[in-house]
């Protein structure tokens, strides 16, 4: 079946470090893809998302690139800052009408 | 614009009590769905609706069930709480019809069974 597999946190970083927070995918076909972010006491908020191969998806800093040949999308930020110590989620989904599959979240926690 | 709202924030039950959760979007959305969030799992779907008047098993939906009342309600309900459903819950929607088609989420509800 379709899986998303994401690194395990927490992570914990400087402010102003390089983040990378990886994501692979088991599918057949070509999903969407998605990170979301969660912050404490909140539901899950949209970040990115890419809909085919080489798409980069892009928002606030973080950048995705859907990569079929390694089934990957990988979340990256050039330099974190505190505010964005979160639980980052990666999904998949196959058509509009199915429900997204997520993978099992990521804490980040981003130091000054 | 409220989004998703859910109700109650809070709640706690003891083992057999029944409730109900309340989810309403104001989006126009024509999918709704029901995930519980647990340390360590990520987020696992329940139920979800498709379209008004269609819903559908996710991949925990033992112990609950769903009414799609109209378009802009999804309610879920606990017949007979358990310890096990103590958990985060959260309802989302989205438009439908496309892959990438993101969902919005509310708040969530935090329930406790004791």
């Amino acid at each position: 079946g379709n899986s998303v597999t994401q690194m395990e946190g927490p992570v914990t970083l400087s402010e102003e470090a390089f983040l990378t927070i990886n994501c692979t995918y088991t599918a057949t076909g070509y999903p969407s893809l998605f990170w979301y972010v969660q912050y404490p006491g909140e539901g899950l908020q949209l970040l990115l998302k890419a809909t085919k191969a080489d798409d980069k998806g892009s928002n606030k800093g973080f950048e995705a690139t859907y990569r079929k040949e390694t089934t990957s999308f990988h979340l990256e930020k050039g330099s974190v800052q505190v505010s964005d110590s979160a639980v980052y989620f990666c999904a998949l989904r196959y058509s509009g009408n199915t429900p997204l599959v997520f993978g099992k979240g990521t804490r980040l926690s981003v130091i000054a | 614009n409220a989004g998703v709202t859910q109700t109650p924030k809070f709640q706690v039950l003891k083992t057999g009590q029944s409730m109900t959760l309340q989810c309403a979007q104001d989006m126009n959305h024509n999918s709704m769905y029901w995930y519980r969030q647990d340390p360590g799992m990520g987020l696992r779907l329940i139920y979800y609706s498709a379209s008004e008047g269609t819903t559908d098993k996710g991949e925990v939906p033992n112990g609950y069930n769903v009414s799609r009342l109209n378009k802009r309600e999804f309610s879920l309900r606990l017949e007979s709480a358990a310890p096990s459903q103590t958990s985060v819950y959260f309802c989302a929607s989205s438009e439908g019809g496309q892959p990438n088609s993101p969902l919005h989420f509310g708040n969530g509800t935090r329930l406790t069974v004791t």
